[in-house]
């Protein structure tokens, strides 16, 4: 049982490159978030997706946008790195918006240049 | 707005010592607060889930408590082992969707062998 995947795991890019980070789950959930990990910060909400067809800002949605593919795809993508956009990325998805139980995939550890 | 707290930022003890990690937050109006535990470079594993009308949640050696009125819950582990060694974050649920998620910044745990 995969549960959350996401890749790539590692991604070096220079200032101003694009990128797409991919992020599918197997457990039928409905809704889907996009976390950002930085040291000191702890982790932050980017977007999320309460169910397919829907997307919704979070806390730092800025520099970022999302794509729901379909019930098991989100993805996040960044048009025009910048070197604040350094961190660790989670995808992380849940069977309930509302206090659902949290499943997180690996991560991915992006460092822009 | 929510803010949870986690004290002590790190801890060391040796192996076989029973222990208690601690979680604080300021609006005790939530719904649900979860544990979780991150290996280092990994995603973040949900440990246990303890809904708002529960006073604890156990299993294995973990066992989590929650006093909503005082605003804390605590993740006594039994028995520790050096595979205990990681980061443990709580969690807490306040309503209003994905924005109602708050983190603290962990607890990072070593066990001496």
């Amino acid at each position: 049982n995969a549960g959350v995947t996401q890749t790539p795991k590692f991604q070096v890019l220079k200032t101003g490159q694009s990128m797409t980070l991919q992020c599918a789950q197997d457990m039928n959930h409905n809704s889907m978030y996009w976390y950002r990990q930085d040291p000191g910060m702890g982790l932050r909400l980017i977007y999320y997706s309460a169910s397919e067809g829907t997307t919704d800002k979070g806390e730092v949605p800025n520099g970022y946008n999302v794509s729901r593919l379909n019930k098991r795809e989100f993805s996040l993508r960044l048009e025009s790195a910048a070197p604040s956009q350094t961190s660790v990325y989670f995808c992380a998805s849940s069977g309930s918006l509302i206090g659902g139980e949290l499943f997180f995939g690996e991560g991915s550890r992006l460092t822009v240049l | 707005k929510q803010e949870v707290t986690q004290i002590p930022a790190a801890l060391s003890v040796p192996e076989g010592e029973n222990l208690v990690l601690n979680c604080s937050f300021t609006d005790s109006a939530i719904y649900n607060l979860q544990w979780f535990r991150q290996d280092p470079g990994k995603g973040l594993t949900s440990l246990l889930l303890i809904q708002s009308s529960q006073r604890e949640q156990t299993s294995g050696r973990l066992n989590a408590s929650l006093d909503k009125s005082s605003g804390r819950s605590t993740l006594y582990i039994a028995a520790s082992q050096p595979g205990d060694s990681a980061t443990y974050l709580c969690a807490v649920y306040s309503g209003g969707g994905a924005d109602g998620l708050t983190f603290g910044k962990g607890t990072h745990l070593i066990i001496q062998p």
